[in-house]
C-alpha cells in the first residue's frame, strides 16, 4: 500500500506570494493533519481535518488555511509568505480523529518550502 | 500537555545498545508515552508507545518506572542506519487528535562505525 504522499517535493517562492501544498492520505484514512518543521526544531502542529471539517488548529496566523476534500486528500494554503515560513511542511494521516485513545499518525515525506 | 526533556544529542557505535532517557515530571494519569524517529528530509515514524512498566517490539524497548516521571527508549545493537532524531511525546491522545502531536527538539543520535 502507498503511504502518505505530498506534492510538490520542493518549492521556492518569494515574499508576499501564496503557496498551495497537497497531501494524499493512506487509503482508508479519514484524518489529515499538517505540521510545520523549521530546521533544527521538532514539527509544530498547524491543522487537523477529519471528515472534511477542521477539528483542531495550532498557534498559526490566519495566513495559514487548509481544506479536506471528499476523497480525504487535503491542501494547505499559505498567503502573504514571509521568510520565516521557510520550512518542511509535513502531512500526517490517521484512521480517525484520535478520539477514544491511541491512533497512530503516519507522516508523509514533506514539502520543502523556501521563501526568498 | 506534559513537557518533556531529553538530551539534545548522543553518540554511540555500531553494535552497542543505546538508551535515550526522557523526563516528563508533569505526566498526567491518562497520558501515554510515545517515541518517534525522524531521518533527514523525512517525516517522523512511530517507534513505540507505552503507559507503564516495559514494552518491547521488533525495533525497540521502552522502560517506564512506577512513578512514570521518566522513560527510557532502548535500541539494541544499533547500526549506522539508526542515526536519526528521536522524539519523546507525552499526551492523552497520542494519535494527535484535535490538539495535534507536540514535538520537542528531540535527541539527535549519531552512530559511528
Amino acid at each position: 500500500d502507498a503511504g502518505v504522499t505530498q506534492s510538490p517535493t520542493h518549492l521556492i517562492k518569494t515574499r508576499g506570494q501564496q503557496v498551495t501544498l497537497r497531501c494524499s492520505p493512506i487509503s482508508g484514512h479519514k484524518s489529515v493533519s499538517w505540521y510545520q518543521q523549521v530546521l533544527g526544531q521538532g514539527p509544530q502542529f498547524i491543522f487537523q481535518y477529519y471528515e472534511k471539517e477542521e477539528r483542531g488548529r495550532g498557534n498559526f496566523p490566519d495566513r495559514f488555511s487548509a481544506r479536506q476534500f471528499p476523497n480525504y486528500s487535503s491542501e494547505l494554503n499559505v498567503n502573504a509568505l514571509l521568510l520565516g515560513d521557510s520550512a518542511l511542511y509535513l502531512c500526517a494521516s490517521s484512521l480517525v480523529s484520535g478520539q477514544g485513545g491511541y491512533n497512530e499518525q503516519f507522516f508523509g515525506p514533506g514539502t520543502r518550502l523556501t521563501v526568498l | 500537555l506534559a513537557k518533556t526533556t531529553q538530551p539534545i544529542s548522543m553518540d554511540s557505535y555500531e553494535g552497542q545498545e543505546v538508551n535515550i532517557t526522557c523526563s516528563h515530571n508533569n505526566i498526567a494519569t491518562n497520558d501515554y508515552i510515545t517515541w518517534y524517529q525522524q531521518f533527514p528530509s523525512q517525516g517522523p515514524r512511530f517507534i513505540i508507545q507505552g503507559y507503564k512498566t516495559k514494552v518491547t517490539n521488533e525495533v525497540a524497548s521502552l522502560f517506564i518506572p512506577a512513578d512514570r516521571k521518566s522513560s527510557t527508549l532502548s535500541l539494541p545493537r544499533v547500526s549506522l542506519s539508526d542515526t536519526a532524531v528521536y522524539y519523546c511525546l507525552v499526551g492523552t491522545l497520542v494519535g494527535g487528535g484535535a490538539d495535534g502531536l507536540t514535538f520537542g527538539k528531540g535527541t539527535h543520535l549519531i552512530i559511528q562505525p
